[in-house]
């Protein structure tokens, strides 16, 4: 079956520094992957779509000079939080879409804990 | 608009039916879908309905489409402990993205 990762699992950061998490397709490629964020007790976020070899597109109101977004290659993205916040604790999940037919697959998430 | 309305919260006993509602405001909506969350877990897709079905059964869960009112439902037959979760409706837009509903948690005791 079609399997995402997602590196770290749980990730705990000072204030000020930045995180990298990455998504992988394990064994299939994906020119599209997408990154949600998820607060406690609510539902997932679309942040951003990430484009292999292209610019990703944020969604309003998530600021792309916070969350560096690469897709350079068709089976990893990685999310950058940077200059992170105890408010930018969540839980972060992505989604690669399979080439060859569409289809969509989530990965386990990433829990970030900004101390 | 992008609002996906679930109710918050269901409590069902076990071996009862439960049944999830969900309404949706894009009608060129593709497909939609139901995802489950357990603590602490990524979403784990259930089953998923194409935008001209009415209905659609998979074992024992049962997906209702009304397009008119814009209404999704999750029906879980013998509902099992094992099945109290987060229970996410999702839309699928023309760009591959998706639109979560604010999600209902199922809860089934004994």
């Amino acid at each position: 079956g079609a399997v995402v990762s997602q590196h770290p699992s749980r990730v705990i950061c000072k204030s000020g520094t930045s995180v990298k998490i990455e998504c992988r397709s394990l064994d299939f490629q994906a020119t599209t992957m997408f990154w949600y964020r998820q607060f406690p007790k609510q539902s997932l976020m679309l942040m951003a779509t990430s484009n292999e070899g292209s610019k990703a597109t944020y969604e309003q109101g998530v600021e792309k000079d916070k969350f560096l977004i690469n897709h350079a290659s068709l089976t990893l993205s990685t999310l950058t939080v940077t200059s992170a916040h105890p408010e930018d604790s969540s839980f972060y999940i992505c989604s690669a879409i399979r080439d060859r037919d569409y289809e969509q697959y989530f990965g386990p998430g990433t829990r970030l804990t900004v101390t | 608009g992008e609002d996906v309305e679930q109710s918050l919260f269901l409590s069902v006993r076990e071996g009862d039916s439960s049944v999830i509602n969900c309404t949706y405001t894009d009608s060129s909506s593709t497909y939609l879908y139901w995802y489950k969350q357990e603590p602490g877990a990524g979403l784990q897709l259930l089953t998923y309905i194409f935008s001209n079905m009415d209905m659609k059964q998979d074992q024992r869960l049962t997906v209702l489409l009304n397009k008119k009112d814009k209404h999704l439902s999750l029906r879980i037959a013998d509902t099992q402990t094992g099945d109290s979760a987060i229970y996410f409706c999702a839309e699928k837009w023309s760009t591959d993205k998706l639109i979560f509903g604010t999600g209902t948690r199922l809860q089934v005791f004994p």
